[in-house]
């Protein structure tokens, strides 16, 4: 299958700091990109989706000012969590969907907010 | 998008054949059946889909009922490392659609 790679793998961070983390289709190009949310023992959570050149889409409950989504290439988005507070400690992870039928995962960011 | 209904959890034991069950009763003509899993602490990985047909890849097989109302994913041979949450979903193809997650199965694989 296609290759997706998210960075950083986990990240540890200052409550009130921003973290950028990266979405990179490596061996394709990702018209659509999908960033998810999972706490533990939960499922995925869709966050939002983002369309290269085009602003996200958020699901509903989701802060657009706080969850910053760019997906400024056919092969990068980026999310950034702004301010971050101890209760944005989660596992992000992204999802990447080209021309074919099925969407490609990376490996998942865990942040944790102190 | 057509919900779907797993079993929470199944054991099996290595080297036997793991059937993981999923009901779709609600499908419509156009949506794929997707399977993915998720091992512990990583991103999903995608299985297999189909649309009516029944499918075999590498990985897994599917079995998709002929009122396509239910499916089966079938790894033959299970190992300790299938051990993981297994996604049934169905959804349109392509770039504009997105992926809702149910709760899955989790399949233990043991000795």
């Amino acid at each position: 299958g296609a290759v997706v790679s998210q960075h950083p793998s986990w990240v540890i961070c200052k409550s009130g700091t921003s973290v950028k983390i990266e979405c990179r289709s490596l061996d394709f190009q990702a018209t659509t990109m999908f960033w998810y949310r999972q706490f533990p023992k939960q499922s995925l959570m869709l966050m939002a989706t983002s369309n290269e050149g085009s602003k996200a889409t958020y699901e509903q409950g989701v802060e657009k000012d706080k969850f910053l989504i760019n997906h400024a290439s056919l092969t990068l988005s980026t999310l950034t969590v702004t301010s971050a507070h101890p209760e944005d400690s989660s596992f992000y992870i992204c999802s990447a969907a080209g021309q074919g039928l099925e969407a490609f995962f990376g490996q998942g960011t865990r942040l944790t907010v102190v | 998008d057509a919900k779907t209904t797993q079993p929470t959890s199944m054991d099996c034991a290595e080297g036997r054949a793991a059937n993981l069950p999923c009901n779709h009763s609600t499908i419509s003509g156009n949506e794929y059946v997707y399977w993915y899993r998720q091992i512990h602490s990583q991103g999903p990985q995608y299985i297999i889909h189909g649309l009516k047909n029944n499918e075999t890849n590498e990985m897994a097989s599917l079995i998709i009922t002929e009122d396509r109302k239910s499916s089966t994913l079938i790894l033959p041979h299970a190992t300790l490392r299938d051990t993981a949450v297994y996604y049934c979903i169905v959804n349109l193809p392509g770039t504009a659609s997105k992926l809702t997650f149910g709760t899955g199965t989790r399949l233990q694989v043991t000795l």
